[in-house]
């Protein structure tokens, strides 16, 4: 089993859709997860963090379930300047320093 | 603009050349990355520096030789590489969380 597993898209929707993206981990023992955005021919940047209670940041939200190792990332009322490719992150090591990616799952949406 | 800086951007080199990449943070961080990214795959660690001490070696060939002098600066030197060598090469920095990236140096090996 690959150890961070995404949903292999692409997403194709438009303006103002709902979006989910899933995520699954392998490594029980990881402690820190996130969501970036990378943009094409540029660097991932840091989208948001995912907590154990789950967070909103403005249109985004993001689920952890620990139990069945699982995250999530929903968009709501998505934009244009929402296509992207969007990676889920985990951390490999008690320290958190080994962050590892998935393949990520790209977006398109359209007007 | 960004708080890690890479250097060159991009590089073509040929299979006998020796090259250096270099990585600069502003941020204060405290670790230091080199992450490659090669079309169809995921990033693929490959370094870890935490300190400056190195904390992680992802399984990467001997022909890259990473090099971090201070918790600033970053290099990853470059030697007799092979065309599947090359990708883009990211630098990331982290403290306490998510990392930062610089926008990458990417290789074209021939």
């Amino acid at each position: 089993r690959k150890e961070v597993e995404q949903d292999p898209g692409p997403f194709n929707v438009p303006e103002g859709a709902t979006v989910a993206f899933n995520c699954t981990y392998s490594n029980s023992a990881s402690q820190s997860f996130f969501w970036y955005r990378q943009d094409c021919r540029k660097e991932p940047k840091l989208l948001m963090s995912v907590y154990s209670s789950g967070n909103e940041d403005g249109r985004f939200t993001a689920q952890l379930n620990r139990a069945s190792q699982y995250i999530s990332l929903l968009i709501r009322d998505s934009k244009l300047s929402d296509s992207a490719t969007y990676l889920c992150v985990v951390n490999s090591n008690q320290a958190g320093t080994a962050l590892i990616f998935g393949k990520g799952t790209t977006l398109s949406v359209s007007s | 603009e960004t708080g890690v800086t890479q250097t060159p951007r991009h590089l073509v080199m040929g299979m006998t050349n020796k090259k250096s990449l270099k990585c600069e943070q502003h941020l204060g961080h405290n670790a230091m990355y080199w992450y490659k990214q090669s079309a169809k795959k995921p990033l693929e660690l490959m370094f870890v520096y935490n300190f400056k001490e190195q904390t992680e070696n992802n399984s990467v060939p001997s022909r890259f030789s990473p090099e971090c002098p201070n918790s600033s600066h970053l290099f990853l030197h470059l030697h007799t590489l092979q065309p599947e060598d090359s990708a883009l090469y990211l630098c990331a920095s982290s403290q306490d969380g998510g990392l930062f990236f610089g926008e990458g140096s990417r290789l074209t090996v021939l």
